[in-house]
């Protein structure tokens, strides 16, 4: 099967930078998406990793390395808007689900 | 907005009962993936298809079923409902197979009482 470990919580200040880790043990993995959810609302797709290295989108920047299993989520410039959950999500190489995390709750303060 | 509709937004029923959440994916998208979210269990994956064909199954209940139509709007029943199923039910759609990029629908509420 597969699993992934995030932080439950993390809190960080509005300005700062915000890293949230993600291992996965998983076999036959192919790439590690993230999903940011508000509260009450639906997730939406980050960003993408399928291979090792760092991948930027404007504030947000996701690592991947395979030989460690592990990949984090990077959050520049910390807006209130981005007090939210966000998920790490494996794909598994020939199968078409993804596989979540349990999520990281990310709260943004002044 | 991500382009996929799903209804209702809420539901309220009885232990026991049956009960259908539909989902109209974006435009052009193939494929439907069904997903349970409970605070306890997080985003657990339920079933997926790919252009009517069942592609996919995780942890579906024997007392849940899906489809997909030819209009490639999908249903989801839910049958002898019990407390533990409530949660919050997601459709997301996209273009193909196995794809990282999901677009997930607002989610209908589901509440056993």
């Amino acid at each position: 099967g597969q699993s992934l470990e995030q932080p439950s919580e993390v809190t960080a200040v509005e300005g700062a930078i915000v890293q949230i880790n993600c291992t996965y043990q998983t076999s036959g993995f192919y790439g590690l998406s993230w999903y940011q959810q508000h509260d009450g609302g639906a997730p939406t797709f980050l960003s993408y990793n399928a291979l090792d290295g760092l991948e930027e989108t404007g504030r947000f920047s996701s690592f991947l390395s395979r030989s460690d299993s592990y990949g984090y989520l990077l959050l520049q410039e910390l807006q209130m808007k981005d007090s939210a959950s966000y998920f790490c999500a494996a794909l598994k190489a020939g199968s078409y689900q993804l596989t979540f995390g349990k999520g990281t709750k990310l709260s943004v303060i002044p | 907005d991500s382009g996929v509709t799903q209804t209702p937004k809420h539901l309220i029923t009885a232990t026991g009962q049956r009960v259908t959440l539909r989902c109209s994916p974006r435009s052009g998208d193939l494929s439907v993936y069904w997903y349970q979210q409970s605070l306890d269990q997080g985003l657990q994956f339920l079933i997926q298809y790919y252009n009517g064909e069942e592609r996919a199954k995780g942890n579906i209940l024997e007392r849940f079923s899906a489809q997909q139509f030819p209009d490639l709007h999908s249903e989801l029943n839910l049958s002898s409902l019990e407390l533990g199923d409530s949660a919050l039910y997601f459709c997301a759609s996209s273009a193909g197979q196995g794809q990282n990029e999901q677009f997930f629908g607002p989610g209908t509420r589901l509440t056993v009482l």
